[in-house]
């Protein structure tokens, strides 16, 4: 069965470095996604991606944060400069098209700032 | 702003017995409801959906069922197995193709041998 794949599982870098969380969403989808879940916290949206461009983004993704298809493949989620709050499990997720199509999610990567 | 609660943390059931998961929505915009299963180190995978337009959606050992007027919803899993035992987590979209999903909080389910 066709799978998201994220890499890598586990990042760890310090306060003010940029990182880039990569994806491999399943290769029919049209929609894109990245969550994350601050530890003991819930699952929340960061923001979603169709077409070449945000269609929709929460207010945790600041200006700190960018996303971006560079190939046919790839989707991923850059933060320019970390702080020790991004500290978190972030998933990729895509969906196919229709309105009661679910999310496909990634097995996350933990991203540790230290 | 809690949009989908899931208001108990845990539950523990015997093996073969019913597992009753429950959640609450407050956002009557929501018509799109889905249950994940989350395992340890694991991303969350989808198990079960139901639209606004049903009351009950089974699956296999799986049935969800929803109130709309009470914006409720819950997940049966019977007979619950000793590998069921995850973080479940309720979601919802809105109208709009597409649209993101908001999570509940998650309930732990341990289905005890």
């Amino acid at each position: 069965e066709p799978e998201v794949t994220q890499t890598p599982s586990h990042q760890v870098t310090q306060m003010g470095q940029e990182v880039i969380l990569r994806c491999v969403p399943i290769s029919n989808h049209l929609y894109f996604y990245w969550y994350r879940q601050i530890l003991g916290q819930k699952v929340e949206f960061l923001v979603s991606f169709y077409n070449n461009e945000i269609s929709e983004k929460s207010e945790i993704f600041d200006d700190q944060f960018s996303v971006e298809r560079p190939d046919g493949s790839n989707f991923t989620l850059k933060i320019r400069s970390t702080k020790l709050e991004d500290s978190a499990m972030y998933f990729c997720a895509s969906s196919s098209s229709g309105q009661h199509s679910p999310l496909h999610f990634g097995n996350g990567t933990r991203l540790t700032v230290t | 702003d809690q949009q989908v609660k899931q208001n108990s943390p845990s539950l523990s059931v015997q093996e073969g017995r019913i597992s009753i998961l429950n959640c609450d929505y407050t956002n009557s915009m929501f018509d799109y409801f889905l249950w994940y299963k989350k395992y340890p180190a694991e991303g969350p995978t989808f198990l079960i959906s139901i639209s606004s337009i049903k009351d009950k959606n089974e699956d296999g050992r799986f049935t969800v069922f929803l109130n709309k007027s009470a914006k409720h919803l819950s997940l049966h899993i019977v007979p619950s197995q000793p590998g069921d035992s995850a973080v479940y987590f309720c979601a919802a979209r809105h109208t709009g193709a597409n649209s993101k999903l908001t999570f509940g909080k998650g309930i732990t389910l341990s289905v005890r041998p």
